[in-house]
């Protein structure tokens, strides 16, 4: 049972570049969350999902895509990345839709934009 | 959401408690108390909720007084593997599956 996993662990990118972060889980869990933590600061959520097939807006949408085909999958994509998106992202799941049932997370990928 | 108030950080030496107060003046009567916990380099992991007086699991112990205004974070004995950025969460029960991280209290424990 491996939990909440994320690929890759670590990237950097060059401004206008586009990447996918991979995130997996496999707990069966209906929801599933994307959060950014810039450093010395709490978590931010950018998407989540309700779930198969459904995704919506966080806190701080801008410049991210998501997507979420399959149930234990869920895809956060920069189209063409900034400075600004330099930063920690994690991944998460729970089962219930409530914000009282604890959310597990990823191990977190580190993202730098040049 | 109720905001929450804790301190930036905190030091301890091995083996002492640890206590972590958070102030949530404008809590609900809906709304639970959670305690995350962040290492270094590593996603949030929940540690603790309650709703009232005293929770205690095999990581933590929670007291909550009466008027439900403020919560305290007891770590016994704590070991240089505590030290970690501790999140405390005012969560509705009954709505909103967001959470909401603020800065947290960073805890360094000393050998």
């Amino acid at each position: 049972n491996a939990g909440v996993t994320q690929t890759p662990k670590f990237r950097v990118l060059k401004t206008g570049q586009s990447m996918t972060l991979l995130c997996a889980q496999d707990m069966n869990h209906e929801y599933m969350y994307w959060y950014r933590q810039d450093p010395g600061m709490g978590l931010r959520l950018i998407h989540y999902s309700v779930g198969e097939g459904t995704t919506a807006k966080g806190e701080v949408p801008d410049g991210y895509n998501v997507s979420r085909l399959k149930k234990q999958n869920f895809l956060l994509g920069l189209e063409s990345a900034a400075p600004s998106q330099t930063s920690v992202y994690f991944c998460a799941s729970n089962r219930r839709g409530v914000s009282t049932d604890t959310q597990y997370f990823g191990p977190g990928t580190r993202l730098t934009v040049l | 959401l109720a905001k929450t108030t804790q301190p930036i950080s905190m030091d301890s030496y091995e083996g002492q408690e640890v206590n972590i107060t958070c102030s949530h003046n404008n809590i609900a009567t809906n709304d639970y108390i959670t305690w995350y916990q962040q290492f270094p380099s590593q996603g949030p992991r929940f540690i603790i909720q309650g709703y009232k007086t005293k929770v205690t699991n095999e990581v933590a112990s929670l007291f909550i007084p009466a008027d439900r205004k403020s919560s305290t974070l007891s770590l016994p004995r704590v070991s240089l593997s505590d030290t970690a950025v501790y999140y405390c969460l005012v969560l509705s029960g009954a709505g909103s599956y967001q959470l909401t991280f603020g800065k947290g209290t960073k805890l360094s424990v000393i050998p």
